[in-house]
């Protein structure tokens, strides 16, 4: 079966410092795989989407950035925190033959939080 | 472009109540309809979902039919459990996006005992 890992799970980093977290998925091949933010009180904002190794799309402009430097792992990055950046962060995959369903799988979760 | 609409929470019941979380939506084309689910300190689960009009997605109890003339995909369940404390999203996804869905803000639900 499919399983999707992301670490770590709670961080506490200090404003303009690094950031990496990182994403696995097992058991699956090339897969679609997210970045979705999560801030505190809203919904879910769709930050990065790979179809491919090397392939990024971004949706939204801001000072993070994602790499996939092989098929099943994704990491989303940033060379200078804000304080904007505290939230939720989660990673997901689908299927990219079942793309077309719009189902994704969760992994659970880092939560970030910027001071 | 597409856009999901969810009723504000957040929204307390007391155990065995009826639960209506109201989600409209707006997109171009025959979307796809989700409700996912997030517990407490954990990443979303898929809870149902519905592909085309007048599907019906149901599971643990929650039933939602998506309703293309009203544009709607409300969530319901008869009698909530303590166990059913969330956060509810409902979500589409259309032919040009796939998988990239796009969210409705999320409502809180409390279940007291």
């Amino acid at each position: 079966s499919q399983t999707i890992h992301q670490w770590p799970a709670t961080l506490v980093q200090p404003v303009g410092s690094p950031l990496s977290l990182e994403c696995t998925v097992e058991g699956t091949s090339n897969p679609n795989l997210y970045w979705y933010r999560q801030a505190a009180g809203r919904g879910l904002q769709l930050l990065f989407y790979s179809v491919g190794i090397g392939q990024i799309s971004s949706e939204v402009p801001q000072n993070l950035s994602a790499s996939r430097p092989q098929d099943r792992q994704f990491i989303l990055s940033s060379k200078k925190l804000l304080l904007s950046d505290s939230g939720f962060y989660l990673c997901a995959w689908s299927p990219l033959a079942g793309g077309k369903t719009g189902e994704l799988f969760f992994g659970e979760g880092s939560r970030l939080t910027v001071l | 472009g597409d856009s999901v609409t969810q009723m504000e929470g957040p929204v307390t019941l007391s155990e065995e109540a009826f639960l209506t979380i109201n989600c409209t939506y707006t997109a171009t084309g025959y979307p796809s309809l989700f409700w996912y689910v997030q517990y407490p300190g954990e990443g979303l689960q898929l809870l149902l979902k519905a592909t085309k009009a007048d599907d019906k997605g149901s599971n643990k109890g929650f039933e939602a039919t998506y309703r293309k003339e009203t544009t709607s995909f409300h969530l319901e369940k008869g009698s909530v459990q303590v166990s059913d404390s969330a956060v509810y999203f409902c979500a589409l996804s259309d032919r040009t996006s796939g998988s990239r869905l796009t969210f409705g803000e999320g409502t809180q639900l409390t279940v007291n005992p």
